[in-house]
C-alpha cells in the first residue's frame, strides 16, 4: 500500500529562518515524489521533483528535498524564508505507470516579520 | 501559454441541483483528473481519465460522473446524490500514463446552499 505522511499540519518561522516541512511515505514500488505549493484559493503548482536520479532536488524558488530511501522521507528545505513563502505545502507519491498520485494531508507554512 | 482553464471560480447553487464544473487543457495530455480538496484531509481523487472516451472512478466517485468526450475536456458533473458536495475541486492533467509530473488548474469553489 501507498502512503504519504506529513508529520507537522502548521509549521511557523520568521523571515529570514531556515523552513523544514516534513514528509514520510510509504510504497511497495520505487516512486517518485513530489512537492508542491498552494496558495490560499489557488491550484498547486510543482515545487521540485524526485525521479530517481540525484537524492538531492534542487526545486524553484529555493526550495529543496532530500530522497532518503533508508529512512523513507522526503523532507522539503528552504534555507531562509520568504513572507512569500507563506502558503500550503503538499508531498505527494506517485507510481511509475500507475497513473495515481497519492497526497499527504498537507502544511501550513507561516512566515512571521 | 499551455494550461490548465477551471471555470467557473466560484459556484454557488441550491441543495438538490446538479451542477457541472469545466475543466479544459490545451497541454496535449492524454490523462486528466478530478481531485476534492476539504481543509485537513489534502486531495482526494474522485475520477480519472487516461485516454478519450474512457474514465475510471477513485477513491471517491459516488455522487460525481464525468465524461471525456474530447482530449482536451473533463467535465464533472456533481449530482443530488453527492452528500457534502461544498468543497474545493481541482483539475489536473498529465502527459501520459507513467508518472509525470501534474499540471493543476486553479480550481473552483462549489458553495451548495
Amino acid at each position: 500500500a501507498q502512503s504519504v505522511t506529513q508529520l507537522d499540519s502548521h509549521v511557523s518561522v520568521s523571515e529570514g529562518t531556515p523552513v523544514l516541512l516534513r514528509c514520510n511515505y510509504s510504497s511497495s514500488y520505487s516512486p517518485s515524489l513530489f512537492w508542491y505549493v498552494q496558495h490560499p484559493n489557488k491550484g498547486l503548482q510543482l515545487l521540485l521533483k524526485y525521479t530517481s536520479a540525484a537524492t538531492l532536488v534542487k526545486g524553484i524558488n529555493g526550495f529543496e528535498a532530500e530522497f532518503k530511501k533508508s529512512e523513507t522521507s522526503f523532507h522539503l528545505t528552504k534555507p531562509s524564508a520568504h513572507m512569500s513563502d507563506a502558503a500550503e505545502y503538499f508531498c505527494v507519491v506517485s507510481l511509475y505507470n500507475f497513473n495515481k498520485f497519492y497526497f499527504g494531508s498537507g502544511t501550513k507554512l507561516n512566515v512571521k516579520p | 501559454d499551455g494550461g490548465i482553464t477551471q471555470s467557473p471560480k466560484y459556484l454557488f447553487r441550491k441543495e438538490g441541483q446538479n451542477v457541472t464544473l469545466s475543466c479544459e487543457q490545451n497541454l496535449n495530455h492524454d490523462a486528466m483528473y478530478w481531485y476534492r480538496q476539504d481543509p485537513g484531509q489534502g486531495l482526494r481523487l474522485i475520477y480519472y481519465s487516461q485516454i478519450v472516451n474512457d474514465f475510471q472512478k477513485g477513491d471517491i466517485a459516488e455522487g460525481y460522473s464525468v465524461s471525456r468526450e474530447k482530449k482536451e475536456s473533463f467535465p464533472l458533473t456533481v449530482t443530488s446524490a453527492q452528500k457534502n458536495p461544498t468543497a474545493f475541486y481541482l483539475c489536473a492533467s498529465t502527459r501520459d500514463r507513467e508518472n509525470t509530473e501534474a499540471f493543476f488548474g486553479q480550481g473552483t469553489r462549489l458553495t451548495v446552499v
